[in-house]
């Protein structure tokens, strides 16, 4: 069964960081382009950023040289760095795994979400 | 960046009705078109991919149309599990794949 479970969300101050784990199982991280999308409360979703199979990145401008996306094939996981955390960035952040990528590259299977909280 | 526009955002409709939501593409995205269903609380689930293709197990009283710029999701027989929001996302091309606002359906 494919499956994806994120943790490492929390309570950050402002300025601070934290690092999001997506572990995966049923399928290889390596193998497919994986996306992190994020919802804010009550707001709609957002992309945030993916990284190819080749190892490529791509980020929203709002978060490029604040966020970094990775993944650990030994682990099977898929990974965002996250510092200097605004409040803006508090959302529900998801894991996805991107379905026919190159190509048609929808989001076929997606994490329960983790909680992020920037706040002082 | 492509811009995505749902409308309506919100709409006030019947066990039964049929449902039509709209997507507008800023720019030319061909067929990448992808639809997701979300229920509070939940992750989005994908329903639709390519503008027209089902995704499985997915109920055959969605259907998706459109190409280029416009895009519509039809729900022919609103049942009430149907009541969610539901988003357009682009996969045109380099990223970043944006999403529209999304379209909420509400109970009548």
């Amino acid at each position: 069964e494919v499956q994806l479970v994120e943790s490492g969300g929390g309570l950050s101050q402002p300025g601070g960081s934290l690092r999001l784990s997506c572990a995966a199982s049923g399928f290889t991280v390596s193998s497919n382009y994986m996306t992190w999308v994020r919802q804010a409360p009550g707001k709609g979703l957002e992309w945030v950023s993916v990284i190819y199979t080749g190892g490529s990145t791509y980020y929203t401008d709002s978060v490029k040289g604040r966020f970094t996306i990775s993944r650990d094939n030994s682990k099977n996981t898929l990974y965002l760095q996250m510092n200097s955390l605004r409040a803006e960035d508090t959302a529900v952040y998801y894991c996805a795994r991107n379905g026919d990528c190159p190509g048609d590259c929808y989001l076929d299977q997606w994490g329960q979400g983790t909680l992020v909280t920037v706040s002082s | 960046d492509i811009q995505m526009t749902q409308s309506p955002s919100s709409l006030s409709v019947s066990v039964g009705d049929r449902v039509t939501i709209t997507c507008r593409a800023s720019r030319s995205i061909s067929t990448y078109l992808n639809w997701y269903q979300q229920k509070p609380g939940k992750a989005p689930n994908l329903l639709i991919y390519a503008a027209s293709t089902l995704q499985s197990g997915v109920s055959s009283r969605f259907s998706g149309s459109g190409s280029g710029t416009d895009f519509t999701l039809t729900i022919s027989s609103l049942q009430p599990e149907d009541f969610a929001t539901y988003y357009c996302q682009q996969s045109y091309s380099s990223p970043p794949y944006t999403f529209g606002q999304g379209t909420k359906l509400e109970i009548k």
